[in-house]
């Protein structure tokens, strides 16, 4: 069963232009969240992570939403770069200190120039 | 310092042989993960050790998977019997030990098991 869903396989933006990429998840217990960014022929990589007693939480062009009553978490990228094309995964945990991690099955960005 | 390294990046191999995959994790870091990725999915939890000891293996899909790591840091991913449903992307993570507020998984590249 899929706890942690990215409806959206794939995205095309134009540079300068803001990506939003949506995640949904059906645990209740989950608590802590994250986004992963992957290049092909490497491993994920972590980007940011948001707690749920938190909303948003912003690093740089990076921002996360948490609306936890809709169990819905959203990455927004602005403005959007040509190094921003690759696979971007939503992970999943009950909390901070626990190591297992639900992905989504990722959403793959394209930056157009 | 160094990243995660998995060796072999690539791995062919036919139905019913055994293969082992390995996992040099950051140095310094206890933990370490297993994870596999699917074609089409994310990555799937299979293992977790803290130090030399599998804290964890619930994610391991049946007996024919098993895991080592016995000087607590280099990790080997063995897999009897292989069957073509083994095929993807093994994944293996590290971090600082979980509850230190570290706890951020460092991936390696992956390897890509093909059964034939």
């Amino acid at each position: 069963d899929q706890q942690v869903k990215q409806n959206s396989p794939s995205l095309s933006v134009q540079e300068g232009r803001i990506s939003i990429l949506n995640c949904d998840y059906t645990n209740s217990m989950f608590d802590y969240f994250l986004w992963y960014k992957k290049y092909p022929a490497e491993g994920p990589t972590f980007l940011i992570s948001i707690s749920s007693i938190k909303d948003k939480n912003e690093d740089g062009r990076f921002t996360v939403f948490l609306n936890k009553s809709a169990k819905h978490l959203s990455l927004h990228i602005v403005p959007s770069q040509p190094g921003d094309s690759a696979v971007y995964f939503c992970a999943a945990s009950p909390n901070p200190n626990d190591y297992k991690l639900s992905f989504g099955a990722g959403t793959t960005v394209t930056v157009r120039a | 310092g160094a990243g995660v390294s998995q060796t072999p990046s690539n791995k062919v191999t036919e139905k019913g042989k055994y293969v082992e995959l390995r996992c040099d994790p950051i140095s310094g870091h206890t933990a370490l993960y297993w994870y596999r990725q699917s074609l089409g999915q994310g990555p799937e939890f299979l293992i977790y050790f803290q130090g030399t000891g599998a804290a964890d293996d619930s994610g391991l899909p049946n007996d024919r998977f098993f895991a080592v790591r016995p000087e607590g840091s280099v990790s080997t991913l063995k897999i009897q019997r292989t069957e073509r449903g083994d095929s993807a992307v093994y994944l293996c993570a590290s971090s600082l030990q979980p509850g230190t507020g570290q706890e951020t998984q460092y991936f390696g590249p992956g390897t890509r098991l093909l059964v034939l």
